[in-house]
């Protein structure tokens, strides 16, 4: 158990409306991801942290938005829903005690956008 | 975005069987990662490999940095209904300052009782 969890763990929303989706670390990690998982793309990067204020984008940024005010917390925030943003989103966290590579994650958020 | 080449995509067996699926790239890694992912679960790492030709395992599962840096192969012994899963290959590029991973696909594995 690395000391992760996503919320919510369920959404449904309607196009046009704003979302925003947490993930919580007690593990003390410098870096913090977000990816999205579809079917026959595999996990894809949105953004990552590498410290709190620090963040980059990632391959599949456009439409999102993310903020890291504490080490503890990465928002995920979709300023204007999307159908094709509905999919299942993985916070993973690491370099604790110095990077490694080793990414550990969260149960995930299935998020649907009617 | 850049992925890396994973086989097989699926795969079917019975119980009892070994299993072997690999990763390859045109890049130079400097870490290969193995991970399972269960159905509604994230995904849950199994094995971490550092340097060049290091073989390493985790109970029935054994995995492989390949020589020249560019593949890894993950192989299963004994394969039991528990290993049904989609494991993920990633590696970390040669490069100073990234703290990015290149992910594969995905193959996907069923098992037979």
């Amino acid at each position: 158990d690395a000391g992760i969890t996503q919320s919510p763990r369920h959404k449904v929303t309607e196009t046009g409306t704003p979302v925003t989706l947490r993930c919580h670390q007690t593990e003390n990690h410098r870096y913090m991801y977000w990816y999205r998982q579809d079917p026959g793309h595999g996990l894809r990067l949105i953004h990552y942290s590498y410290g709190v204020k620090d963040t980059d984008k990632g391959e599949v940024s456009d439409g999102y938005s993310v903020s890291r005010s504490k080490t503890e917390d990465f928002l995920l925030t979709l300023e204007s829903a999307t159908s094709s943003q509905t999919s299942v989103y993985f916070c993973a966290i690491s370099g604790k005690g110095g990077y490694t590579g080793e990414q550990f994650f969260g149960p995930g958020t299935r998020l649907t956008v009617l | 975005g850049q992925q890396l080449n994973q086989s097989p995509q699926s795969m079917f067996i019975q119980e009892g069987e070994d299993v072997s699926m690999n990763c390859t790239s045109s890049s130079i890694f400097n870490t290969w990662l193995w991970y399972k992912q269960d159905p509604g679960e994230g995904p849950v790492l199994l094995i971490a490999l550092y340097k060049a030709g290091e073989l390493t395992s985790n109970g029935r599962l054994t995995a492989q940095f390949g020589i020249t840096r560019k593949d890894s192969f993950l192989n299963i012994s004994a394969s039991i209904p528990s290993d049904v899963g989609i494991y993920f290959c990633a590696g970390q590029l040669v490069s100073g300052n990234n703290r990015k991973l290149i992910w594969g696909l995905g193959t996907s594995l069923a098992v037979n009782p």
